[in-house]
Formats: structure tokens, C-alpha cells, sequence
């Protein structure tokens, strides 16, 4: 079974310029999930779908963050302007996710490591 | 608002000994617990989870967890420690009464010398 796929796998960017991050999550999957991983510290959770609607997205930058999900399937996380603080490995993660009461395991992608200078 | 720390950035052990990774939480509800692993540049990895039922909950690679809710913790655990269990591990709480959204600990070092 193929795992879940995440490209660019490294990404440098001047700060104000913009970025995109595309994650192809495993087949039959209904949960998607960004997280941002700063170093030194643990995955934050961005942003949740089912399907292609959001079920979370409080800790979202929506001034400069944006993610969709079309057709269910992959997605794309886009920032712009970057910021020198939006340095950091972004993680796409999937589930089965049934609902919210699901205790399913999340698979993780192998990140996109984003330096912005 | 729930939370889960683990009190320990590093822990060193020495090949063939007992490991233990700590970690607490916080959650409103009945909590899911997780435990992921994770190598250099590589994304993260499930371990365990606890769901209900019993609550020593065993896992890939040799690794086991226990849940003691007076304690609100869950502990990760392995009797005999190997060279390539050496890695970054993280511990997970999942509040399934807030829309099943996932927090995670800021990680622990795992070097388990030879």
C-alpha cells in the first residue's frame, strides 16, 4: 500500500515571497491533516478535512495560510507572504476518519522542509 | 484546552537496559492516546494507542505503553533497549468530544547507547 506522498521535499523562499505544498494522501483515506513541525518542537495541527470540507482550522494563519482539498482526494497548503518564523517541516498526514469520534491512526508523509530567508 | 507533555527533551540508556519515555495530558473528555516515532528527515511513525479496555497496550518493535488515568499518563516503555530505537518520540492526545483534533507533545530524545 502506498504511504502518503508530499512534494517539494525542500523549499527555500525569500520572505514575502509565496510557496505551495501539494500531499497526496493514502487511497480510500476520508481525513487529511496539515501540521507544522518548528524545530525542537511537536507537529501543530494546521488544518483538518473530511473529505473536502474542514473540520478544524483554528490554528490556521488565515491572513497568510490557505489549504484546500478538492475532490477529497490531495491537497495543497499555500502560504502567502512567507515569513521568516514560517521556517519549519510541514506534514501532511491521513486517516480513515470516519468522524469525529474516530480513534484511528494518522499516517504521516515524509514532510516538506521549508527555509524562508 | 488539552495538552500533553513529555518532561524529558533527552533520555539515555544503555543497550539491553529497561526505557521508559514519559509523558502527562490534559484533555476534557475520555482521552486517545498515541505515541509516534520519528527518524531524521523522515515523517512520523506510529507506534501505539490506547482507546479503551486495557491499559497496558502493546506496540510495534517491542515497545508498550501504559494508561493510568489517576495519574493521567502514559508512559512508553521497552524491556530491553536496542541501538536502533534511537530516534525522536512523540506522544499524542486526541479529544474525540473536539472534533477528534490531535496534540502532541513537544518530543523526546531516545539514545540508547551500545
Amino acid at each position: 500500500e502506498a504511504g502518503v506522498a508530499q512534494s517539494p521535499r525542500y523549499k527555500i523562499i525569500e520572505k514575502r515571497q509565496s510557496v505551495a505544498f501539494w500531499c497526496n494522501p493514502i487511497s480510500g483515506h476520508a481525513t487529511l491533516y496539515w501540521y507544522q513541525q518548528i524545530l525542537g518542537q511537536g507537529p501543530k495541527l494546521l488544518i483538518q478535512f473530511q473529505n473536502n470540507g474542514v473540520v478544524d482550522d483554528s490554528q490556521l494563519p488565515k491572513d497568510r495560510f490557505s489549504a484546500e482539498r478538492l475532490k477529497g482526494v490531495d491537497s495543497t497548503l499555500k502560504i502567502q507572504p512567507a515569513k521568516l518564523e514560517d521556517s519549519a517541516v510541514y506534514l501532511c498526514a491521513s486517516s480513515l476518519g470516519v468522524g469525529r469520534e474516530s480513534a484511528d491512526t494518522q499516517y504521516f508523509g515524509p514532510g516538506t522542509r521549508l527555509t524562508v530567508l | 484546552a488539552q495538552s500533553v507533555a513529555q518532561p524529558e527533551d533527552q533520555v539515555n540508556v544503555a543497550e539491553g537496559n529497561p526505557l521508559t519515555v514519559k509523558c502527562t495530558y490534559s484533555v476534557s473528555g475520555n482521552p486517545y492516546l498515541f505515541w509516534y516515532v520519528q527518524y531524521p528527515n523522515r515523517g512520523l511513525q506510529f507506534l501505539l494507542k490506547y482507546i479503551t479496555g486495557d491499559n497496558l497496550v502493546k506496540g510495534s518493535y517491542g515497545f508498550e505503553a501504559e494508561f493510568n488515568k489517576s495519574q493521567t499518563s502514559f508512559h512508553l516503555k521497552k524491556p530491553s533497549a536496542l541501538v536502533s530505537d534511537s530516534a525522536l518520540y512523540f506522544c499524542a492526545v486526541r479529544d474525540y468530544t473536539n472534533a477528534g483534533k490531535s496534540t502532541f507533545g513537544d518530543g523526546t530524545t531516545l539514545t540508547v547507547k551500545p
